[in-house]
């Protein structure tokens, strides 16, 4: 069964860089069948896409956050990180990873997602 | 890109069926077959509920089901139990990206 779990500090500085990764188990990163996702939410909001990746790098991003974001992966350790810069407080949310479903280079779906990490920006 | 326009809240009684719409332009919910629809509950993770517009994924009751018209994309649940009472968000794909609703807040009176 394919389980994925965020890791990283919940609480970041404004103007500082947040860092996650996404551990995944059951399976292997390296799979051609799908991409990997984050997405985030607010506290009391809804759903926002930050971005997906796929196992040979190949990048999507949400045009709101392009400029401040950077999705890597290691297939060494079946891992996909994040990087968010120039965070503020407007970036509070709990983050999820999820794996995307994609077919004839259209991106769909997500399942499973992973627990959420919830990353405060706050001095 | 905008997010798909989703009412904010209906409600039912158990056993009865409501249905859930998602409106967006022809370059995402009209221009492709891939929306999706997740169900959240307070404190949890998002769900897969529906893809693709209308498939379920194995383990999901078939009292969801999706459909698709025009611009509009619909999830419907049929036999409301107290645990449908969720929050319920569509996605879909637009231009190399992916765009979600702003949520639904279904209530089983």
């Amino acid at each position: 069964q394919l389980q994925l779990q965020e890791s990283g500090p919940g609480l970041v500085k404004p103007s500082e860089t947040l860092s996650l990764t996404c551990t995944v188990s059951g399976g292997s990163i390296s799979s051609s069948s799908y991409y990997w996702g984050w997405i985030r939410q607010p506290p009391g909001k809804g759903l926002e896409w930050i971005g997906s990746i796929y196992y040979s790098g190949s990048t999507y991003y949400n045009p709101s956050l392009k400029s401040r974001v950077t999705i890597s992966v290691d297939t060494s350790k079946n891992q996909f990180s994040l990087k968010l810069s120039s965070v503020t407080a407007a970036d509070t949310a709990v983050y999820y990873c999820a794996r995307q479903g994609w077919q004839w280079l259209v991106l769909g779906w997500f399942d499973p997602w992973g627990q959420g990490t919830l990353v405060t920006v706050s001095s | 890109q905008s997010a798909l326009t989703q009412p904010a809240s209906v409600s039912g009684s158990p056993g009865q069926s409501i249905t859930i719409s998602c409106t967006g332009t022809s370059s995402d919910v009209g221009g492709y077959n891939y929306v999706s629809w997740y169900q959240q509950h307070p404190g949890k993770a998002p769900k897969l509920m529906i893809y693709d517009v209308s498939n379920r994924p194995s383990g999901v009751s078939n009292r969801f089901s999706g459909s698709k018209s025009g611009n509009t994309a619909s999830l419907t649940i049929s036999g409301l139990q107290a645990e449908d009472e969720a929050d319920y968000y569509c996605s879909s794909y637009t231009s190399s990206n992916v765009v979600f609703g702003g949520g639904t807040k279904l209530t089983v009176l």
